[in-house]
């Protein structure tokens, strides 16, 4: 998938503790996305970074949720207190620097989360 | 919020078949593209289209940016077992923001 990596690729944790998913974009990309996508259904917006700003977070939840993108190293989202809703799929996606040329986005193989 | 509405949900066609699927939304984008997602993996590129009226091959699959931008269309031409998974469009608005539709299922029986 083009260089996006994600880790880690299957992550269970228990009602209540923390997941930290992880992104790496593709080398000379500055821009990440961050979806979600439920069984049997499509991609959800949930956040838009670049490096140290969050651009759009118009589809993360109020609570419990966060994304970052520092200066150095990976972008990070961050669901404190998991709920069994939280399970799902979590890609992440990254775009080149110039928002406004012909680009596109690239996936990566995704985080599968899951609650118990 | 913008909508993007992608039909068929699902399809189940013989090999060799031709297919068509369609994306429409409610607002203009400035980019449309088309993935393929098989099962347990991420979204893999297939067509990007950045004009309207662009008509962008990639081997059997056609796919056509919409003159009024708001909608683009994805041909796949003689069906194989291989082309089995979930196909999704996406837009992207002038924000840079990338918004998909809910996916067509497609199904191929040898």
């Amino acid at each position: 998938n083009a260089g996006v990596m994600q880790n880690p690729r299957h992550l269970v944790r228990r009602r209540g503790q923390e997941a930290r998913l992880r992104c790496s974009p593709m080398k000379g990309h500055s821009h990440v996305y961050w979806y979600r996508q439920l069984p049997e259904e499509g991609l959800k917006f949930m956040v838009y970074l670049q490096k140290e700003n969050i651009i759009d977070e118009s589809g993360m939840p109020k609570e419990r949720f966060s994304a970052e993108f520092p200066k150095e190293g990976p972008s990070i989202l961050r669901i404190q207190q998991v709920v069994r809703g939280d399970s799902a799929a979590y890609f992440c996606a990254s775009s080149p620097r110039q928002p406004n040329s012909g680009n596109t986005i690239y996936f990566g193989e995704g985080s599968w989360l899951t609650v118990v | 919020g913008q909508q993007l509405n992608q039909s068929p949900q699902s399809m189940f066609i013989q090999e060799g078949e031709d297919v068509s699927m369609n994306c429409t939304s409610s607002s203009i984008f400035n980019t449309w593209l088309w993935y393929k997602q098989d099962p347990g993996e991420g979204p893999v590129l297939l067509i990007a289209l950045y004009k309207a009226g662009e008509l962008t091959s990639n081997g059997r699959l056609t796919a056509q940016f919409g003159i009024t931008r708001k909608d683009s269309f994805l041909n796949i031409s003689a069906s194989i077992p291989s082309d089995v998974g979930i196909y999704f469009c996406a837009g992207r608005n002038n924000f840079n923001k990338f918004y998909f539709g809910s996916g067509t299922k497609l199904n191929v029986k040898p």
